[in-house]
């Protein structure tokens, strides 16, 4: 079952930053926080994932807060081509994926 | 990247048939690899976890006769919907991990568009 908690949906201007917040209040120790975002009809693509430290790559930030119990997703410039799904998901390293609702992103011209 | 391919992916078939799908990881080899299905405005639910050279394990409710799994390699699993009906049609969507530093990570394929009719 999926132990995470996201708003169903959220708009962001394009150009602006995108925030997408994750609650997973009851996250183990050894759970890792991943997040994927799916576009109409594709298979899910992996964004980025981290532990307990903030986490940045080429296609977003990840800030975990420091009791773990929450985290947010930063696109820190949308485009339109980022309308999409996303997933954040906790698990333990080797252990199964169990996809929650997810946050559906529209990105506004 | 890490790629991961299904093939096909789209395919419509006559109920009672048999369809396989192919999901590769392309660029790395995987010990392990899962199997979703995700119907329209639905999540991605897990069927099940297939790992090379051993039995798969099916998630609750998902009947381990009617989709085969096969993991023959590090790189190539298969989901075969024996006996396919109308209820079946469904985005089928494989994964495979990859480690990444001391954790690891699921890759996706593109998803199968499989239609019964």
């Amino acid at each position: 079952d999926a132990k995470t908690t996201q708003p169903p949906s959220m708009d962001c201007a394009e150009g602006r930053a995108a925030n997408l917040p994750c609650n997973h209040s009851t996250i183990s120790g050894n759970e890792y926080v991943y997040w994927y975002r799916q576009i109409h009809s594709q298979g899910p693509q992996y964004i980025i994932h981290g532990l307990k430290n903030n986490e940045t790559n080429e296609m977003a930030s990840l800030i975990i807060t420091e009791d773990r119990k929450s985290s947010t997703l930063i696109l820190p410039h949308a485009t339109l081509r980022d309308t999409a799904v996303y997933y954040c998901i906790v698990r333990v390293t080797g252990n199964q994926f169990y996809f929650g609702t997810g946050t559906s992103l529209t990105v506004i011209p | 990247g890490a790629v991961v391919s299904q093939h096909p992916s789209w395919v419509i078939c006559k109920s009672g048939t048999s369809v396989k799908i192919e999901c590769r990881s392309l660029d790395f080899q995987a010990t392990t690899m899962f199997w979703y299905r995700q119907f329209p405005k639905q999540s991605l639910m897990l069927m099940a976890t297939s790992n090379e050279g051993s039995k798969a394990t099916y998630e609750q409710g998902v009947e381990k006769d009617k989709f085969l799994i096969n993991h023959a390699s590090l790189t190539l699993s298969t989901l075969t919907v024996t006996s396919a009906h109308p209820e079946d049609s469904s985005f089928y969507i494989c994964s495979a991990s990859r480690p990444a530093g001391g954790s690891d990570t699921q890759y996706f394929g593109p998803g199968t568009r499989l239609t019964v009719l």
